[in-house]
């Protein structure tokens, strides 16, 4: 697609259900990240991912959260058993394999509320 | 490890007055710089970056930054504020990751409120 789409925009659940937040990259960037923005935090690194190299998902902040990335393209973010403090904006980003000239490309996030 | 901190929270300036926003990096190689805006509601945009040659680096809406290695800084400027640049920016410092690319370590950001 022309940029990177996340589904979707707004999600509120229910604290302790399970969550899944969806990614769909640009076409052809082989590296995909998860970020999340929580107020007054700036953004935090969360996990990636880089063509069919295993995934950094050194910043995950515990087990609950996972991520996978299916053929290449699509990402799913899930977070279980849901805790208010899991509330945030979730962002995903894109670039072309290699030292980008283009920087990341973001798309417009998911805000999740966990209430 | 990389860091990066913006020193100013919040910045309101007048619409037409110039603007410099602060980004202080810390990274023991040569870094890529970036600095992106994001608008309410919004994700990231890219205004500019920094891998490597010229110093002055020029970008979208008018924006340019410096990148001076002798003061690990890489401040963000702009002659002339419009209203529609009320937003929040961050900065950004890029480091080799494995298989060729590279991961973003943000700072934490600075509102800009512009003053008709």
């Amino acid at each position: 697609g022309a940029g990177v789409s996340q589904s979707p925009s707004n999600k509120v659940t229910e604290k302790g259900k399970d969550v899944e937040l969806r990614c769909d990259p640009i076409s052809g960037h082989t590296a995909l990240y998860w970020y999340r923005q929580s107020l007054g935090q700036g953004l935090e690194f969360l996990i990636y991912f880089q063509g069919n190299s295993a995934p950094d998902k050194s910043g995950l902040p515990s087990d609950r959260f996972s991520a996978e990335r299916t053929g290449g393209s699509v990402s799913t973010l899930t977070i279980q058993r849901t805790q208010q403090e899991d509330s945030a904006v979730y962002l995903c980003a894109s670039s072309p394999r290699g030292f980008s000239n283009y920087g990341y490309t973001f798309g417009s996030g998911t805000r999740l509320t966990v209430v | 490890a990389q860091s990066v901190t913006q020193p100013d929270i919040h910045i309101t300036v007048s619409e037409g007055a110039s603007l410099e926003l602060r980004c202080n990096y810390s990274y023991g190689a040569t870094p890529y710089l970036f600095w992106y805006v994001q608008s309410p509601g919004q994700g990231l945009q890219l205004l500019l970056k920094y891998f490597s040659g010229d110093t002055l680096v020029q970008g979208i809406k008018g924006f340019e930054a410096e990148f001076k290695r002798s003061q690990s800084s890489f401040n963000l400027r702009k002659p002339s504020v419009h209203w529609s640049d009320a937003a929040e920016y961050f900065c950004a410092v890029g480091a080799p990751s494995g298989a060729g690319s590279y991961q973003l370590t943000f700072g934490k950001g600075t509102k800009l409120s512009v003053i008709p």
